[in-house]
């Protein structure tokens, strides 16, 4: 069980345009999830925390209007980065937590979204 | 708040030898620690968890864990490493109790194993 989807696993857009990624909990239901940022060889930074209804809280430095996440259900959130540039390019992770559960502390992950921004 | 602090940016280890990857976090309230494997374009997968109990922890494909609260260290062993254990591991941290925080990673270490 907790199983943590993401679509698409690598994208290829020109700059100037907007890439959706979707993060999907499969068998539980997903009251959080967070995003992440992984540059090469680097650690995950996160992005933002995003809880089912409410607006996203993003990390200081983090434009919110050009990461723009949507948590409209309680399988599915999505991270849309908006006007891409090559700096954008990056591994996205999304993860997920059920405080319904009673092991709340726990996060499953996404396999990883690799985006190339041309 | 917590942070985490992986001592060592790589490790190189023959294959079979045995291997450990240090990890020390910091924080002002209990915690659960992680360990993370991360292998190339792709996302993490759990190793091992310490909740509470025992301090030792047994975890998938050979790996264990201490728990020593007195060091405030959760390092990573392995007797015997193969040429698969090649990859990425994050050390990571979560406050118990600390309602919905994610968890905190260090900046991992990257095992590489030598034939």
């Amino acid at each position: 069980g907790a199983v943590v989807s993401q679509h698409p696993s690598r994208v290829i857009c020109k700059s100037g345009t907007s890439v959706k990624i979707e993060c999907r909990s499969l068998d539980f239901q997903a009251t959080t999830m967070f995003w992440y940022r992984q540059f090469p060889k680097q650690s995950l930074m996160l992005m933002a925390t995003s809880n089912e209804g409410s607006k996203a809280t993003y990390e200081q430095g983090v434009e919110k209007d050009k990461f723009l996440i949507n948590h409209a259900s309680l399988t599915l959130s999505t991270l849309t980065v908006t006007s891409a540039h090559p700096e954008d390019s990056s591994f996205y992770i999304c993860s997920a937590r059920d405080l319904d559960r009673g092991n709340s502390y726990e996060q499953y992950f996404g396999p990883g979204t690799r985006l190339t921004v041309t | 708040a917590q942070s985490v602090t992986q001592l060592d940016s790589q490790v190189p280890v023959f294959e079979e030898a045995p291997v450990e990857l240090r990890c020390n976090y910091s924080s002002s309230v209990s915690v659960y620690l992680f360990w993370y494997v991360q292998y190339p374009n792709q996302g993490l997968q759990l190793l091992l968890k310490y909740l509470s109990g025992s301090t030792l922890v047994k975890g998938i494909n050979g790996f264990e864990a201490e728990f020593n609260k007195s060091q405030t260290s959760f390092h990573l062993r392995k007797p015997s490493v193969h040429i698969s254990d090649t990859a990425e591991y994050f050390c990571a941290v979560s406050g118990r109790n600390s309602g919905n925080t994610p968890l905190v990673f260090g900046k991992g270490t990257r095992l590489s194993v030598i034939a």
